[in-house]
């Protein structure tokens, strides 16, 4: 069964100070590693999907790394907009079920 | 272009009632899956419909159930509504192919039972 599991489970940041959220994951023939950013009361919001080990991808503060074992979301300069729920999911199989961990709780203070 | 869209937003239900939810997905897209997303579990995958099939379930009971309409439309219904049941029910769609399309969010209905 596929397993993600997102580290820390919060994170309080200063205006532009930099930092790493963690992604790990144990799946059986990932399809796809996707990040989502989720607001209070709102959906998920789609970032990201990263496909293969030493994909990166890149949306303004944002950037997305991928590894055999884990993902990385780097948040470079924060500002306080960037404060939400982060989730990490995995795709395998021949399906379009994803496996969700429990979300980064960020937090930027002016 | 619109994206997904569900109604109710809220919903309050007394246990053992029944409840159906609806989901409107974004043009062209032909997958729609439902997520149940609490605090304690996070987002749980529901089930997966595709052009009105059910191509994946998950691990709820059989009181949870749904289905898609030849629109793409889906809902979702909960018989004998329990306690537990109180959540943020989530529905996405995507273009369903093989190319690993990203689900698309709605924005959920809240439903609390009592």
């Amino acid at each position: 069964e596929d397993q993600v599991t997102q580290s820390p489970e919060a994170l309080r940041l200063q205006e532009g100070e930099s930092s790493s959220l963690n992604c790990s994951y144990t799946v059986s023939g990932l399809r796809g590693l996707f990040w989502y950013r989720q607001d209070p009361g709102k959906g998920p919001e789609f970032l990201f999907t990263l496909y293969s080990a030493g994909e990166e991808k890149e949306k303004e503060r944002l950037k997305a790394t991928l590894t055999k074992k884990e993902s990385f979301l780097h948040i470079t300069a924060p500002k306080p907009e960037d404060s939400a729920t982060y989730l990490c999911a995995v795709m395998s199989g021949a399906n379009s079920k994803l496996t969700f961990g429990k979300g980064i709780t960020l937090s930027v203070r002016p | 272009k619109a994206g997904v869209t569900q109604t109710p937003r809220y919903l309050i239900k007394t246990r053992g009632q029944q409840v159906t939810l609806s989901c409107s997905p974004i043009s062209g897209h032909r997958s729609v899956s439902w997520y149940q997303q609490t605090p304690g579990q996070g987002l749980q995958f529901l089930f997966e419909y595709f052009s009105e099939t059910q191509r994946n379930k998950g691990n709820f009971p059989g009181r949870f159930s749904g289905r898609q309409f030849s629109n793409s439309r889906s809902e979702m219904n909960v018989s004998t509504l329990e306690l537990g049941d109180s959540a943020l029910y989530l529905c996405a769609s995507s273009l369903g192919t093989v190319d690993n399309s990203p689900l698309h969010f709605g924005n959920g209905t809240r439903l609390t039972v009592t």
